[in-house]
């Protein structure tokens, strides 16, 4: 089995940095992947990482330490759009490469 | 590029009612995924399809759900009879090819909504 944990809401205010955590424990890992989810809509696709480092995208950058069993997303100059819930999800090698989610990050970006 | 359809978006239903949803992947996309999205969770693996085979459907209640993808392009997903927990989204996602072992991003569709009363 697996455990994904990541914190239930942030806060943070427009033009700020934020960093949201996610830990986890899975026997197979093959990739660590956060997706965006704004309210009502489905999922899109931020970030993948499968070795460990930082990977930059933008206003957007995610890191991974295989070891630690750690990832964080890291948003820059928050935008009052970034307001969504952000999906921590590990692909298991053992099963059959399907995604497991944890339980999402809701973010709020105040003015 | 086409992403992934679904239909309905939004159903109603009784419990002990059937309900069915449809899905389209991207054109090309052999993996098909559906996934159970309950409010304030994220979502969970119901299925995995590579081309018309069922890969993994281990967390499917299969008393009462079940899914098909006959031709490895289309796929529907079934409830009979439904209960009131199963009110969630459901969304389909897709990917080139999943058991390549490559970084193959997963694409999803809006979802259905579903309200069991």
């Amino acid at each position: 089995g697996q455990n994904i944990d990541q914190p239930t809401e942030m806060t943070a205010t427009e033009g700020a940095i934020v960093q949201i955590n996610c830990t986890y424990q899975t026997s197979g890992f093959n990739g660590l992947f956060w997706y965006q989810q704004h309210a009502g809509e489905a999922p899109t696709f931020l970030s993948y990482n499968v070795l460990d480092g930082l990977e930059e995208k933008g206003r957007f950058s995610s890191f991974l330490s295989r070891s630690k069993g750690y990832s964080y997303l890291l948003l820059k100059e928050l935008q009052m759009k970034d307001s969504a819930s952000y999906l921590c999800a590990v692909r298991d090698k053992n099963s059959g490469y399907a995604l497991n989610f944890g339980k999402g990050t809701s973010l709020l970006v105040t003015p | 590029e086409a992403g992934v359809a679904q239909s309905p978006r939004y159903k109603i239903i009784e419990k002990r009612q059937s309900v069915a949803f449809w899905c389209n992947p991207i054109s090309g996309h052999a993996t098909l995924y559906w996934y159970q999205q309950i409010l304030g969770q994220g979502p969970k693996l119901l299925i995995q399809f590579q081309n018309n085979g069922v890969v993994d459907d281990s967390q499917l209640p299969k008393d009462r759900f079940s899914a098909e993808r006959l031709k490895g392009v289309d796929s529907t997903l079934k409830i009979q009879p439904a209960k009131l927990e199963d009110s969630a989204v459901y969304l389909c996602a897709s990917s080139l090819n999943i058991l390549t072992g490559a970084a193959e991003t997963q694409y999803f569709g809006p979802g259905t909504r579903l309200l069991v009363l």
